[in-house]
């Protein structure tokens, strides 16, 4: 079965540069969520889509910004990147018809250097 | 807020055997989903199971199940058979359903249980 596809799997930058991560979500999914994990910690809730609109919004930084595509595959834009932003990336997808729960992409580590 | 602690960070089984891994919520909504989560050292996060707080039925999958008890708001998952591909992060999550509809139902973690399987 298809799966949630990201991309980068990895991604090296430099502080004060930008970077963009990509999200296809499994097909038929409406859904889409991104979250941030630290080294040693659980997922933290950054932003989720749904049918292209924005749903929520977790503790994401003013710095980061996010959207939902026509094909619902998603972005998510961080600047002026900090040492801090060093984590693990994850995209997951839902379905409202399916039971809405949370299919895990394989994340984006993205170190900050 | 919605908050999920997992009491045990580390735990060890032997091949075969069977282990249990507790993860306690608070809440005050009535309608909700829990689920366990694993991540293996790739870092994947893999569905485990799944539990929705109306079903009075424990959830099974194969060779995990969980005692879902919601008066007292607990929430374990049993590995039965042990096997040496069980040795992962298990993390527990609560998923609030509600009135804001699709795209709001964000995920709370614990921080995890590490689980290892001794050959």
């Amino acid at each position: 079965a298809a799966g949630v596809i990201q991309s980068p799997r990895h991604l090296i930058k430099e502080k004060r540069e930008t970077a963009t991560l990509k999200c296809y979500p499994i097909p038929r999914h409406d859904t889409v969520y991104w979250y941030q994990q630290g080294p040693g910690q659980d997922p933290q809730f950054l932003i989720s889509f749904y049918e292209k609109m924005q749903s929520d919004k977790g503790s994401i930084p003013d710095r980061f910004s996010a959207q939902q595509f026509s094909d619902y595959h998603s972005e998510l834009n961080m600047s002026s990147l900090e040492l801090g932003d060093s984590a693990l990336y994850f995209c997951a997808s839902s379905s409202t018809e399916l039971g809405d729960t949370q299919y895990f992409g394989p994340g984006t580590r993205l170190t900050v250097l | 807020a919605q908050t999920v602690t997992q009491s045990q960070p580390e735990m060890s089984v032997q091949e075969a055997e069977t282990v249990t891994l507790s993860c306690t919520y608070d809440t005050s909504e009535n309608n909700y989903y829990l689920f366990w989560y694993k991540q293996p050292p790739s870092r994947q996060m893999i569905l485990v199971i799944r539990q929705e707080a109306y079903k009075q039925q424990n959830a099974t999958e194969n060779r995990f199940s969980v005692n879902f008890q919601k008066a007292a708001k607990s929430f374990s998952l049993k590995i039965s058979d042990s096997q040496l591909g069980d040795t992962a992060m298990y993390f527990c999550a609560f998923m609030k359903l509600g009135y804001s509809g699709a795209g709001s139902y964000q995920l709370t973690f614990g921080k995890g249980t590490k689980l290892s399987v001794i050959p």
